[in-house]
């Protein structure tokens, strides 16, 4: 079983529609959690962190964690074709910066 | 306020070369981490450093090995290069060790024939 576990996608949701990026996670240790984004050819981008069960907003990113399930989710309302990217999920097991990252989902917003 | 920068964008080398891969942190970072990203997988853990010592380490073979300097900024080293190695290597930078924020650099493109 792989230690972090993404759909690679493509997700394809169409512009203005809310896109639902998920993550399972084996170590149940695991303390905090990143999704990062990553456009073709360029270098990953921070865009949301989580620490506790719940949910977690910053303008169009909701965060959710559910640590009795090992489950992460992304969601992006109202998406633009400018979040047309690879989103990677990030989990940080002993608060050091040994992250375990994802494959990552390809997600594309059609107009 | 610069980010943190790489260098060279693009390298390509033989099997059993060695190479040298260079990360300036951002303005004001004092940790510098390296990350592998094969194509179509997530970024690996190499390892990372922190007042010039090697701090946490990925499941990485010695033949990855690095440095830091005193201006902060870090080498990454391949002995003996083989095919499989051939990735992007991505830099991170933060502002201390523990910090979880994570900023990369644009990464290094090594093709090893």
């Amino acid at each position: 079983q792989k230690e972090v576990e993404q759909n690679s996608g493509p997700l394809s949701v169409p512009e203005g529609a809310i896109a639902s990026l998920n993550c399972t996670y084996s170590d149940r240790g695991s303390q905090s959690f990143f999704w990062y984004r990553q456009y073709s050819g360029k270098s990953p981008e921070l865009i949301m962190f989580i620490y506790s069960n719940g949910d977690k907003e910053d303008g169009r990113f909701t965060a959710q964690l559910n640590k009795a399930s090992q489950y992460v989710s992304l969601l992006i309302r109202d998406s633009q074709p400018s979040d047309s990217a690879t989103y990677l999920c990030a989990v940080n097991k002993d608060y050091g910066q040994n992250f375990v990252f994802g494959p990552g989902t390809r997600l594309s917003v059609l107009p | 306020d610069a980010g943190v920068t790489q260098s060279p964008t693009h390298l390509i080398k033989t099997r059993g070369q060695q190479v040298t891969l260079r990360c300036s942190p951002k303005s004001g970072h004092d940790t510098v981490s390296w990350y592998q990203q094969a194509l179509g997988q997530g970024p690996q853990f190499i390892f990372q450093y922190y007042e010039e010592e090697e701090r946490q380490r990925g499941n990485f073979p010695d033949r990855f090995s690095g440095h830091q300097f005193p201006n902060y900024s870090s080498e990454l080293n391949v002995n003996a290069l083989l095919l499989g190695d051939s990735a992007l290597y991505l830099c991170a930078s933060s502002l201390k060790a523990g910090n979880e924020k994570l900023f990369f650099g644009s990464g290094t493109q090594l093709s090893v024939l």
